[in-house]
């Protein structure tokens, strides 16, 4: 089952916050954070786990609410170096080792 | 060479064609994925291997063939495809039992079907 990303896209001036996020009708065992710049492969940004967590690293940083199987990005004053399009990936709880399902993805403008 | 390397970058094939995508990984990971990315339906799963052995087929047609003959190498064989088979065809690669290291993708195959 696909998780449910929003917004699709946003527009931010430098300097600006943003939160996308990432919602499953599944209990889920991990969530997964990528960019991908258009034209490259997507970058992976970080996995929050089962157990309810929130990481970061620099200006962007994620949390992971179990029981409500919801994950948010955020993305705190943003460069115009975070322009791109981010992907949440889930695993289903009690799901086959690797069966990672990529919602659509938020579109993500930094604009000077 | 470091990374997730697929070759070709580019690839036009006729409907009636063979063809095959290869990806390779220089990481030293255990399990590679097959992802097909298109306007529709972006970062599609289509195929796991976990140990050269496949884990997950996510209900692709029999016209996409995978292999895995090692760890380090993964190919996508294609034969008879259709129009709407033209997509970004990505590979991808992890370490089963290290989650927090994430997938690392290749730069993926642009297939056109014509």
């Amino acid at each position: 089952q696909q998780p449910v990303q929003s917004p699709q896209a946003v527009i931010l001036r430098e300097g600006e916050d943003a939160v996308i996020n990432c919602s499953s009708s599944k209990a889920l065992y991990s969530v997964h954070w990528y960019r991908q710049k258009h034209g490259e492969a997507p970058v992976f940004l970080m996995i929050l786990l089962k157990g309810g967590e929130q990481k970061g690293h620099e200006k962007i940083s994620a949390s992971f609410n179990e029981k409500k199987q919801q994950s948010s990005l955020y993305l705190t004053a943003s460069q115009l170096s975070y322009s791109g399009t981010y992907f949440c990936g889930t695993e289903r709880e009690g799901g086959s080792q690797g069966n990672l399902i990529f919602g659509k993805g938020t579109k993500l403008s930094v604009k000077p | 060479e470091t990374g997730v390397t697929q070759t070709p970058r580019h690839l036009v094939m006729g409907m009636t064609n063979k063809k095959s995508l290869k990806c390779e990984q220089h990481l030293g990971h255990n399990a590679m994925y097959w992802y097909k990315q298109s306007a529709k339906k972006p970062l599609e799963l289509m195929f796991v291997y976990n140990f050269k052995e496949q884990t997950e087929n996510n209900s692709v047609p029999s016209r996409f063939s995978p292999e895995c003959p090692n760890s380090s190498h993964l190919f996508l064989h294609l034969h008879t495809l259709q129009p709407e088979d033209s997509a970004l065809y990505l590979c991808a690669s992890s370490q089963a039992g290290y989650p927090n290291y994430g997938y690392t993708f290749g730069s993926g195959t642009r297939l056109t079907v014509v």
